[in-house]
């Protein structure tokens, strides 16, 4: 099946400094991925919508400026986390939806813990 | 606001029994309906999916039943094994923004 992977798994940052997330669709192509936040115990909440070749959509309530995205290419996208801080920590998954059939594929996630 | 509801936080399951986990919807326009299975420190993982021209969808060991005249959807895991536990989440998705709506999620646990 079609799988997502994200990198770094785990990071572990000082307060005020900026953290990237990779997103990438190993083996289909994805004109469209997703980013999501949990918190603990609580369900998914999408950030923001990322397509290819453009800007990104965001939800309400989150900051552009502070969750920076790129999707330069059809099997990566990126979320920078600008000047964070400890409320940031999360786990932060993205996902992949097919380009073919419109079937999204989660990655494992990514556990940011800002000191 | 639409939103994705979950009646029950916890469910407590022995070994071998069948499992019931439920979801309340109240977006009328949702049309694709999909639970997934997140184990902890993991990403979601895909279970099984019901479109709302369908009342009935089973694959192994799940069943997902859609009812849109009370807008409920709910998965039931026949011979409930110790790793099912995890926590189980309905997400419903409208053809028009194509996005996933998640609920509140449930977590199932089972008793050996």
């Amino acid at each position: 099946g079609a799988v997502v992977s994200q990198h770094p798994s785990r990071v572990i940052c000082k307060s005020g400094t900026s953290v990237k997330i990779e997103c990438r669709s190993l083996d289909f192509q994805a004109t469209t991925m997703f980013w999501y936040r949990q918190f603990p115990k609580q369900s998914l909440m999408l950030m923001a919508t990322s397509n290819e070749g453009s800007k990104a959509t965001y939800e309400q309530g989150v900051e552009k400026d502070k969750f920076l995205i790129n999707h330069a290419s059809l099997t990566l996208s990126t979320l920078t986390v600008t000047s964070a801080h400890p409320e940031d920590s999360s786990f932060y998954i993205c996902s992949a939806r097919e380009t073919r059939d419109n079937e999204q594929f989660f990655g494992p996630g990514t556990r940011l813990t800002v000191l | 606001g639409e939103s994705v509801g979950l009646h029950l936080p916890t469910l407590s399951v022995q070994e071998g029994d069948n499992s019931i986990i439920n979801c309340a919807y109240s977006n009328s326009a949702s049309d694709y309906f999909i639970w997934y299975k997140q184990e902890s420190g993991k990403g979601p993982q895909f279970i099984i999916d019901i479109r709302s021209n369908m009342d009935k969808r089973q694959g192994q060991r799940v069943t997902v039943l859609l009812n849109k005249t009370v807008k409920h959807l709910s998965l039931q895991i026949a011979a409930t094994q110790p790793g099912d536990s995890a926590v189980y989440f309905c997400a419903e998705n409208h053809n028009a923004g194509n996005m996933l709506t998640f609920g509140g999620g449930t977590r199932l646990m089972v008793k050996p």
